[in-house]
């Protein structure tokens, strides 16, 4: 019963450097997203997929990238790493969009340091 | 635009005593609301959540939750805490088709023995 299941889990970056954050999902879910979390705040979505092959910006996706080529996989990827990117990074999958209250299923998060 | 504002960052209470964790949100459109847990170091798990049903929304673990129209509110309680209550909980709106969850800044909450 896997679910949402991200890599690494703890990764420390030095500046400029880059690196892709895992996810996949086993739940044939058309919708999955990125989150971040920084210290005493809500999530934030950067970037979400409404299935594969498209994706679309969500409220902070400076400095990332994505790609949807399956229905399971959606990598997230830094390319210049920056030290307001420290943060931790969850990602997240439901079947329809978050909008009609369908539930959405996260992962266990990425913590990512840049120093 | 949506957004909530939860007006506790902290809230501690004894063990057996009633919670209370208290959310506004600011929509223009009928809301979807959400409560989720996070628990140390673990992704955030769903407890419940309104979508223009009955207004009162009962979730895990003995949560509930009222939507208020008239006072744009959505509060979470639970009768009784269990030490194992101890969590983060954010609340969390949405609006129909959109994509964009907008998420509150937390309320820890910390259960004394």
């Amino acid at each position: 019963n896997a679910g949402v299941t991200q890599t690494p889990k703890f990764r420390i970056l030095k500046i400029g450097q880059s690196m892709t954050l895992q996810c996949t999902q086993d739940m044939n879910h058309n919708y999955m997203y990125w989150y971040r979390q920084d210290p005493g705040m809500g999530l934030k979505l950067i970037y979400y997929s409404v299935g594969a092959g498209i994706t679309d910006k969500g409220e902070v996706p400076n400095g990332y990238n994505v790609s949807r080529s399956t229905t399971e996989d959606f990598p997230l990827r830094l390319e210049l790493a920056a030290p307001s990117q420290t943060s931790v990074y969850f990602c997240a999958s439901s079947y329809g969009g978050q909008g009609t209250g369908n539930t959405i299923y996260f992962g266990e998060g990425s913590w990512l340091t840049v120093v | 635009a949506q957004s909530v504002t939860q007006l506790d960052s902290h809230v501690s209470v004894s063990e057996g005593t009633p919670v209370l964790l208290r959310c506004n949100y600011s929509s223009s459109y009928s809301p979807s609301l959400f409560w989720y847990v996070q628990h140390p170091n673990k992704g955030l798990q769903l407890l419940l959540k309104y979508t223009s049903a009955a207004t009162l929304v009962k979730g895990i673990n003995g949560f509930e939750a009222e939507f208020k129209k008239s006072e744009t509110s959505f509060h979470l309680t639970k009768p009784s805490a269990h030490m194992s209550d101890a969590a983060e909980y954010f609340c969390v709106v949405s609006v129909n088709n959109n994509n964009d969850m907008r998420f509150g800044a937390g309320t820890r909450l910390t259960v004394k023995p």
